[in-house]
């Protein structure tokens, strides 16, 4: 059984730090992705990455996928209360993607 | 392009009450997603389709029962309502394109089963 562990599980912090979160699997996936969810909401699709080693930026967000493509982080700068939200990342096989489940983020204004 | 669209948002059941949840997308997309998220254990997939008249058991599909008659709709049938099915449901669709696999989620359905 495929699994994907994000963490932290929840974090808080104030308007302006970094931050990393994490995801890690023992299994090897063909892409994965980041969503982010907001409350009342269903999760919207931040990026894929697909080769190991791979680095994406999204204005504030960084991106990276592990060079054995088991695992992958989301740094974020500068941290802003828009960026409240549950990421979610996502291993995709085939036409099926198995999610971890999430870590919860709030920023602090 | 209104996207994907669930009806309804919210719902409260009694136990062994029967009810359909519908998904619809306008997207023109082959496959279509049946998910529950519960605290503490992120999206769980309950039955997938890759096409319309076909559907296939996903990892919690116990309890469940799938159709999807149409292309643009997919529908998610309990027969017979436990508590252990309160949660959040969401339907998601995406292309054929396998590296990608861009889901697109709908805004999720409310259910408690007391």
């Amino acid at each position: 059984t495929q699994l994907l562990e994000q963490s932290p599980q929840f974090l808080s912090i104030q308007e302006g730090e970094n931050l990393t979160v994490y995801c890690n699997s023992s299994s090897v996936f063909s892409s994965l992705q980041w969503y982010r969810q907001e409350p009342g909401e269903g999760p919207v699709l931040l990026v894929t990455v697909v080769t190991g080693g791979e680095v994406k930026k999204l204005k504030r967000l960084t991106f990276q996928f592990g060079d054995a493509r088991k695992d992958s982080s989301l740094h974020i700068t500068a941290a802003q209360p828009g960026d409240t939200g549950l990421y979610l990342c996502a291993g995709a096989g085939g036409f099926k993607t198995i999610f971890g489940a999430g870590t919860r983020l709030f920023v602090k204004a | 392009n209104a996207g994907v669209t669930q009806t309804p948002k919210f719902r409260v059941l009694k136990t062994g009450q029967s009810m359909t949840l519908l998904c619809a997308q306008d997207m023109n997309h082959e496959y279509m997603y049946w998910y529950r998220q519960d605290p503490g254990m992120g999206l769980r997939l309950i039955h997938y389709s890759v096409g319309e008249g076909t559907t296939a058991k996903g990892e919690v599909p116990d309890g469940y029962n799938v159709s999807r008659l149409k292309k643009q709709n997919f529908l998610l049938g309990l027969e017979s309502a436990a508590p252990s099915q309160t949660s959040v449901y969401f339907c998601a669709s995406s292309l054929i394109r396998v590296v990608d696999n861009e889901q697109f989620f709908g805004p999720g359905t409310r259910l408690t089963v007391l």
